[in-house]
């Protein structure tokens, strides 16, 4: 089957760094996202990652290695917004896209 | 109309009641999703639709029914709503050519509870 790990929960400092990971087992990969998800509301579209190595976009960075079906985010300089969930999700060889069932990331003063 | 709205918000339905849940966006993109997030699970792919006049399953269909007369809109029906319904339901639409992936757009949600 498809599987797609991700911690449950996880907190982190304001001012701080955290890497948030996600592993996958899928049939095939054309791509990996990642989302953020505030309560309550939509999941809005962070990162895409299709070939190895690190994108940078700001405070917020992913990677991915595709030999070792695994990703991580880096949220850098963390802010009180950045609590939220955050989603991993890839697409399969039939493009589907795999959704994970999220971190939800709590940052304390 | 600015990106994707779903309507309603939210809304509370009796067992065995028919409901639509209403999506519609201004995007003009040919694909279009419904998930529901239930907590723990993520979001679970029920139906999409890969350009208009096209529908095909996703993870868990059972109970559900879409249509996609348009390209705009991409309406989701309960024929009979049972309590395991119950959820967030989230449409998501996406500019996406065929053998290619871009990233999903998503609506507000609807928060449906079934009594």
């Amino acid at each position: 089957g498809q599987n797609i790990d991700q911690p449950t929960e996880m907190t982190a400092t304001e001012g701080a760094i955290v890497q948030i990971n996600c592993t996958y087992q899928t049939s095939g990969f054309n791509g990996l996202f990642w989302y953020q998800q505030h309560a309550g509301e939509a999941p809005t579209f962070l990162s895409y990652n299709v070939l190895d190595g690190l994108e940078e976009k700001g405070r917020f960075s992913s990677f991915l290695s595709r030999s070792k079906g695994y990703s991580y985010l880096l949220l850098k300089e963390l802010q009180m917004k950045d609590s939220a969930s955050y989603l991993c999700a890839v697409i399969d060889s039939n493009y589907q896209l795999i959704w994970g069932a999220g971190t939800k990331l709590i940052i304390k003063p | 109309i600015a990106g994707i709205t779903q309507a309603p918000t939210s809304q509370i339905l009796a067992a065995g009641r028919r409901m639509t849940l209403r999506c519609t966006q201004d995007m003009r993109h040919n694909a279009m999703y419904w998930y529901r997030q239930d907590l723990g699970l993520g979001l679970r792919l029920i139906h999409y639709s890969n350009t208009a006049g096209t529908t095909g399953k996703g993870e868990v269909p059972d109970g559900y029914s879409v249509s996609r007369a348009n390209t705009d809109d991409f309406p989701l029906t309960l024929a009979s709503a049972v309590p395991s319904q119950t959820s967030v339901y989230f449409c998501a639409s996406s500019d996406s050519p065929s053998g290619s992936y871009n990233e999903q757009f998503f609506g507000p949600g609807t928060r449906l509870t079934v009594l």
